[in-house]
């Protein structure tokens, strides 16, 4: 069971324009999310990440919005860079203490020059 | 600072075997976790250990355990290898303190091939 979600696999985004990547989930134990970034050959690297008793978290050019009615999260990237073209992943933490992150899938970011 | 790093970063297996896979954290972290991931279906938890002590563990059969050491570093053992278990395997590690313990510096896994 997927809790979770990224139903976008794929965006193509021209250079210098927004990047909108989206994340539902079910579970509203959730109470910390994450992005994720992973370049092929590496591992995911962490890029920004927000609480739930947040509604919005930047950092530079990343900005990450919480919906809690929603069950819904997006990752806004402006400008978009050519370098920002990898997999995206969401995650997301219960607060029990233990370090278990739920995935989801992933979206492939391409950024066209 | 040294990052994540995980050994071997390839491996081949046959069906039936088992295999032990090795993760050294950033030093000073004491969590560990470790995750499959697979095309499809993403990133999946298996464990996670702390202090030598397994604290929290995914869905997976009792044919994946794990454990760590002293030092930090963990181990992944799969026994009686099937087709299935091919994907890449992460380790990630966690520093300490409740801000910060969400977020997870992975290494660059090791791509798991049974044939």
């Amino acid at each position: 069971d997927q809790q979770v979600k990224q139903n976008s696999p794929s965006l193509s985004v021209q250079e210098g324009r927004i990047s909108i990547l989206n994340c539902d989930y079910t579970n509203s134990m959730f109470d910390y999310f994450l992005w994720y970034k992973k370049y092929p050959a590496e591992g995911p690297t962490f890029l920004i990440s927000i609480s739930s008793i947040k509604d919005k978290n930047e950092d530079g050019r990343f900005t990450v919005f919480l919906n809690k009615s929603a069950k819904h999260l997006s990752l806004h990237i402006v400008p978009s860079q050519p370098g920002d073209s990898a997999v995206y992943f969401c995650a997301a933490s219960k607060q029990t203490g233990a370090n278990n992150l739920f995935f989801g899938t992933g979206t492939r970011l391409t950024v066209i020059p | 600072k040294a990052g994540v790093t995980q050994t071997p970063r390839y491996l081949i297996k046959t069906r039936g075997q088992q295999v032990t896979l090795s993760c050294s954290p950033i030093s000073g972290h004491r969590s560990v976790s470790w995750y499959q991931q697979t095309p499809g279906q993403g990133l999946q938890f298996l464990f996670e250990y702390f202090s030598e002590t397994q604290r929290n563990k995914g869905n997976f059969p009792g044919r994946f355990s794990g454990r760590q050491f002293s030092n930090s570093r963990s181990e992944m053992n799969v026994s009686t290898l099937e087709l299935g278990d091919s994907a890449l395997y992460l380790c990630a590690s966690s520093p300490l303190g409740r801000a910060s313990e969400h977020e997870q510096y992975f290494g660059p896994g090791t791509r798991l091939t049974v044939t």
